[in-house]
């Protein structure tokens, strides 16, 4: 069964500093998402990641995968108010007659402090 | 939203009675998914579908079944709703990439069980 931990769960943190958020999961996967999510809102895509080594970074947001160690983070760079939000990976547990059956990780609640 | 809608947006009703959600799409996207979301457990696939008429069960799908007769529309159905089915609910979409593309996320229906 495939479970996907993220941590840490609740970050506080200043503007302008930098931190990593990390998604560990336990089974073998090369498909990897990212989300954000606003408080009250729906589920907005961030990065898709399919191979080992796969990286991609939007404005102050990195994220890269490792399929070996079974980990992706997801690096925050000089930090903004703007970016506070919950964000959730999730792994896709295998191509099951296409679909992508998610199993996600509890999110993580990222609030940037002026 | 992806061109998904989602109804109700909100509801409450009381343990026993039976529950209907209903996700549309505009976007004729082959695969349809509901989720739930609850604090602590990130979003857990309940049932998603990959064609019409052509369903199949999620993590969590005791206590729901799902109808797709239609390309744009997914029902989830709750027969008997209990107090532990309180939740939001997402409906999601996505097209048979190989897992490249991601799932868009409609914008949620709250539901409370008395």
């Amino acid at each position: 069964e495939l479970k996907v931990e993220q941590n840490p769960l609740f970050l506080s943190m200043q503007e302008g500093k930098n931190y990593t958020i990390y998604c560990n999961y336990s089974t073998t996967s090369d498909r990897l998402y990212w989300y954000r999510q606003d408080p009250g809102k729906s589920l907005e895509s961030l990065f898709v990641l399919l191979s080992n080594g796969a990286v991609k970074q939007e404005g102050r947001l990195m994220a890269s995968l490792d399929t070996k160690a079974r980990l992706s983070t997801l690096h925050i760079t000089a930090a903004v108010h703007d970016l506070s939000a919950t964000y959730f990976c999730a792994v896709d547990d295998g191509p099951n007659l296409g679909a992508q059956k998610l199993v996600f990780g509890q999110g993580t609640r990222l609030t940037i402090n002026p | 939203d992806a061109g998904i809608t989602q109804s109700p947006r909100h509801k409450v009703t009381e343990t026993g009675t039976p529950v209907t959600l209903r996700c549309h799409q505009t976007e004729n996207h082959r695969y349809m998914y509901w989720y739930r979301q609850d604090p602590g457990h990130g979003l857990r696939l309940i049932h998603y579908s990959y064609g019409v008429k052509d369903t199949d069960k999620g993590e969590v799908s005791d206590g729901y079944s799902v109808s797709r007769s239609k390309t744009e529309d997914f029902l989830l159905t709750l027969e008997s709703a209990t107090s532990s089915q309180t939740s939001v609910y997402f409906c999601a979409i996505s097209e048979p990439s190989g897992g490249r593309d991601t799932q868009y996320f409609g914008p949620g229906t709250r539901l409370t069980v008395l």
